[in-house]
């Protein structure tokens, strides 16, 4: 089926550890993104990549980069990881309709 | 920081009984949408709304969008097990894609 793919699907870390979430798109979407959900915060947007070639800050970005690979891939990077990001990750892209969302990433940082 | 509140936070009701959840912001919006999560899953598009007093149904569920396009509002009738979840709001102001969420309310419908 058409979609967003995230992998991997769960990921533990060591505080200071380095890691790249990867996305993908079939849709032929120009807008991806990347939110992280905590509870009682819901989601909350760390970057966001309007087009391909460009990308931008969410709400929270401190602690993550980006990389939008080319149309279709849009990678989300922890350079040393920190225990407040464990969480659960989502990407996802859109065109006119809304938001069409990755199954997540539940990370862990211990 | 625009803020999109959603109440009530949690909500169990038994099958069959008709349910209203909230959302509202004191920001106007160009955009606002509805999402129903389920456990381990991302959020699924429900419905979006554009015009303010706009008024949208799907099968069972109504969404409405406030005339000043602050708010807006989601009805269940006869809610049924297959209903339970995480349903979000979100709303953009720019025009956008950019999507501000609500926090979110957790409706769980007991059989």
């Amino acid at each position: 089926n058409a979609g967003v793919t995230q992998t991997p699907k769960f990921q533990v870390l060591k505080t200071g550890q380095s890691m790249t979430l990867q996305c993908a798109q079939d849709m032929n979407h120009n807008s991806m993104y990347w939110y992280r959900q905590d509870p009682g915060m819901g989601l909350r947007l760390i970057y966001y990549s309007a087009s391909e070639g460009t990308t931008d800050k969410g709400e929270v970005p401190n602690g993550y980069n980006v990389s939008r690979l080319n149309k279709r891939e849009f990678s989300l990077r922890l350079e040393s990881a920190a225990p407040s990001q464990t969480s659960v990750y989502f990407c996802a892209s859109s065109e006119f309709r809304g938001y069409t969302f990755g199954s997540g990433t539940r990370l862990t940082v211990v | 920081t625009q803020l999109l509140e959603q109440s009530p936070q949690f909500l169990s009701i038994q099958e069959g009984e008709n349910l209203t959840v909230y959302c509202n912001s004191s920001s106007v919006f160009s955009s606002l949408q509805w999402y129903r999560q389920e456990p381990g899953e991302g959020p699924v598009l429900l419905v979006t709304v554009v015009t303010g007093g706009e008024v949208k149904k799907l099968k069972r569920l109504t969404f409405q969008f406030g005339d000043a396009r602050k708010d807006s509002s989601l009805h269940i009738t006869a809610a049924q097990p297959g209903d339970t979840g995480l349903y979000l709001c979100a709303g953009t102001t720019s025009g956008t894609y950019k999507y501000i969420f609500g926090t979110g309310t957790r409706l769980k419908v007991l059989a």
